[in-house]
């Protein structure tokens, strides 16, 4: 079964300052995409940044980045220069490349981010 | 471009009620999906469609049923409702190209609750 872990419920960071968010996944698929989704008090979920596993290079999306590491399963997003906005419950999640039309994700239980000014 | 547009955003039901949480997209994506949102749980996939007059289960479909007469509209019915299925209620689509999955775009979400 494919699951997605997300250890830290809450993390706690102050502006301008960096943060890391944990997850670990397993699958036994050979080729599947990495999601970080953020969710603000709005409800809307918003990508944040996406990772192909075949790339070994890890994805950056200006503050945001990741560090991929396939062999333990590892999918950590550093957030940058905090700003007041990146407080949201962030989600990791895990999808397949060529679902054939099918795309279902698993999603982690999220982490609550505040960021104090 | 509306994206993808869920229906009501709110709704509170009594228990044994019906309804329907309707789902829309304009952007012809062949991929539908419907999840829930419980605290401490994540999203969990209910039902989801790979195209007009086909559908299928996900992870959590009991309670609910799911139609795809047109690509555009996916609702999700439940049929009694029950206070377990207080829930935030996304629905989501994206597209294949034919070797990849697109991202999933979401709606903004229904807050449901059961009474």
């Amino acid at each position: 079964a494919q699951t997605v872990t997300q250890s830290q419920p809450e993390m706690s960071v102050q502006e301008a300052e960096t943060v890391t968010l944990s997850c670990t996944y397993d699958t036994s698929e050979s080729d599947y995409y990495l999601f970080w989704y953020k969710q603000p008090p709005s409800r809307q979920m918003i990508l944040v940044i996406r990772q192909e596993a075949y790339k070994q290079q890890n994805a950056t999306e200006n503050r945001f980045s990741v560090n991929f590491q396939k062999a333990a399963k590892s999918f950590s997003l550093k957030i940058s220069d905090s700003q007041l906005g990146d407080a949201a419950m962030y989600f990791c999640a895990m999808g397949r490349v060529r679902g054939g039309a099918t795309n279902k994700l698993i999603f982690g239980t999220g982490t609550l981010l505040a960021v104090q000014p | 471009n509306a994206g993808v547009t869920q229906t009501p955003k709110f709704q509170v039901l009594k228990t044994g009620q019906s309804m329907t949480l309707q789902c829309a997209q304009d952007m012809n994506h062949e991929y539908m999906s419907w999840y829930r949102q419980d605290p401490g749980m994540g999203l969990r996939l209910i039902h989801y469609s790979v195209g007009a007059g086909i559908t299928d289960q996900g992870e959590v479909p009991n309670g609910y049923n799911v139609s795809r007469s047109t690509t555009e509209d996916f609702p999700l019915r439940l049929l009694s409702a029950a206070p377990s299925q207080t829930s935030v209620y996304f629905c989501a689509s994206s597209s294949y190209t034919g070797t990849y999955n697109s991202p999933l775009h979401f709606g903004n979400g229904t807050r449901l609750t059961v009474t």
